[in-house]
């Protein structure tokens, strides 16, 4: 079974601290994509990358960057964390554009 | 600009009580359109892929269907297990290949 693990299921910040969200697959899957979850708003797409060291932004990048070292970690980073970053954020991962998409059981942001 | 509205927002059924979850979709190019279930706390988990209207997938008591505005997710004689959030998406055939996704419908199917 494929397996996606993000590292940490709840955080709580303060505001303007850096925050880093990993997430790591172990199925080889050259996909791998960051959304955010909000009530009413549904999935909203951050950023996704599609090989190692490449990246492209989603609907919603701003105030977020990714790295991707290794193939099987992607991760989100928050420069300076708002309050408006409050979320539930959810890792994905895919071969090749398949649209199947596999995911971790996301990471709970709570900005104070 | 891909945009995917479901109806309704919430739904609430009788164990075996059938229904239909309705998700309309605009997009340049339909490459795919996709299912998902959201269960409380964990990541949306994949059901179907549709391709091409007039398609029909099935897994159990749920049937998907595409036409060429719209996908149902059909619904038979549901249990309580079925209670979940589900979302569709789709995919686009031309520039981003990422997932546009729904915002969800929500449904809880009391004993």
């Amino acid at each position: 079974d494929v397996k996606v693990t993000q590292s940490s299921r709840y955080l709580v910040k303060r505001t303007g601290e850096k925050v880093f969200l990993e997430c790591v697959q172990d199925m080889d899957h050259e996909n791998m994509f960051w959304y955010r979850q909000d009530p009413g708003l549904g999935l909203r797409l951050i950023y996704f990358s599609y090989d190692v060291k490449m990246k492209e932004k989603g609907d919603i990048p701003e105030g977020y960057s990714v790295s991707r070292e290794k193939k099987e970690r992607f991760s989100l980073i928050l420069e300076s964390a708002s309050t408006n970053q409050t979320s539930m954020y959810l890792c994905a991962s895919s071969i090749s554009w398949t649209g199947e998409l596999f995911f971790g059981e996301g990471s709970r942001l709570t900005v104070l | 600009e891909d945009q995917v509205t479901q109806s309704p927002e919430a739904l609430r059924l009788q164990e075996g009580e059938s229904s239909s979850l309705n998700c309309s979709y605009t997009v340049s190019g339909l490459r795919g359109l996709f299912w998902y279930r959201q269960d409380p706390g964990k990541g949306p988990e994949f059901l179907f892929t549709l391709y091409s209207a007039g398609e029909e997938k099935e897994k159990e008591r749920l049937k998907a269907t595409l036409t060429k505005k719209e996908s149902f997710l059909h619904i038979t004689a549901p249990k309580p297990e079925d209670s979940a959030t589900y979302l569709c998406a789709v995919q686009a055939n031309t520039g981003r290949r990422a997932l546009t996704f729904g915002s969800g419908t929500r449904l809880q199917v009391q004993p």
